[in-house]
């Protein structure tokens, strides 16, 4: 079964760093695009960040210079390291899985997790 | 930066048809995706590439996009169809994907 489960919310400090964990199983995460999104309460989807195929990694402006995603193959895991938390960061974190048709450049979010809670506050 | 717009909230009575819609700038050759969120629930994919369903979606939830608005249609709305509902599309002037604002779609 495709299945993706996040892990390492909590409740923070601002200024403070925090790693979710995003374990995938029943496909391999170095093959898709595997994407961060977040949403705050009572607000929308807002996605966070992107790692390709490839390696590569791509961030939403309000998240770019404090948050990191990678991934780790033999843990079939993808990660998000958080540093210099904000309050504006509480949110539950959702990791999806990207796929494309065969030729197709635009990508879909076909697999979600259950999301992790992270809250911001002192 | 680019966005798309979305009516805050849609309502419509069982058995009638539901359009949600997303509007942008400029969709050109970018297709939009939509997901369903129901309460206390992760999103699920419903329509990818403007009007493609995945298996276990209904035939009575459809997609199209002409010019620079996209829609999602549900027909013969059931009480199970409840949910906030987004819009979503890759960004090429960005390189960033973007998620409209949602509509929560109320069954009267």
């Amino acid at each position: 079964e495709v299945q993706l489960v996040e892990t390492g919310g909590g409740l923070i400090q601002p200024g403070g760093s925090l790693r979710l964990s995003c374990a995938a199983s029943g496909f391999v995460v170095s093959s898709k695009y595997m994407s961060w999104v977040r949403q705050a309460p009572g607000k929308g989807l807002e996605w966070v960040s992107l790692m390709y195929a490839g390696g590569g990694t791509n961030y939403a402006d309000s998240v770019k210079g404090r948050f990191t995603i990678s991934r780790d193959n033999s843990k079939n895991t993808i990660y998000l390291q958080m540093n210099g938390l904000r309050i504006e960061d509480t949110a539950v974190y959702y990791c999806a899985r990207g796929s494309s048709r065969s030729g197709y450049f635009y990508y879909y979010l076909d697999v979600w997790g259950k999301g992790t809670t992270v809250t911001v506050s002192s | 930066s680019y966005v798309l717009t979305q009516p805050p909230s849609v309502s419509v009575a069982p058995g009638m048809t539901a359009r949600i819609t997303c509007g942008g700038d400029k969709f050109g050759l970018q297709t939009v995706h939509w997901y369903r969120q129901r309460p206390g629930q992760a999103p699920i994919l419903v329509i990818y590439y403007d009007s493609d369903r995945p298996s276990g979606i209904p035939e009575r939830v459809s997609g199209s996009k002409s010019g620079n608005t996209a829609t999602l249609i549900i027909n013969r709305v059931e009480a199970g169809d409840e949910a906030d509902y987004y819009c979503h599309m890759w960004d090429t002037s960005s390189d960033h994907w973007l998620f409209g604002g949602g509509t929560k779609l109320t069954v009267l």
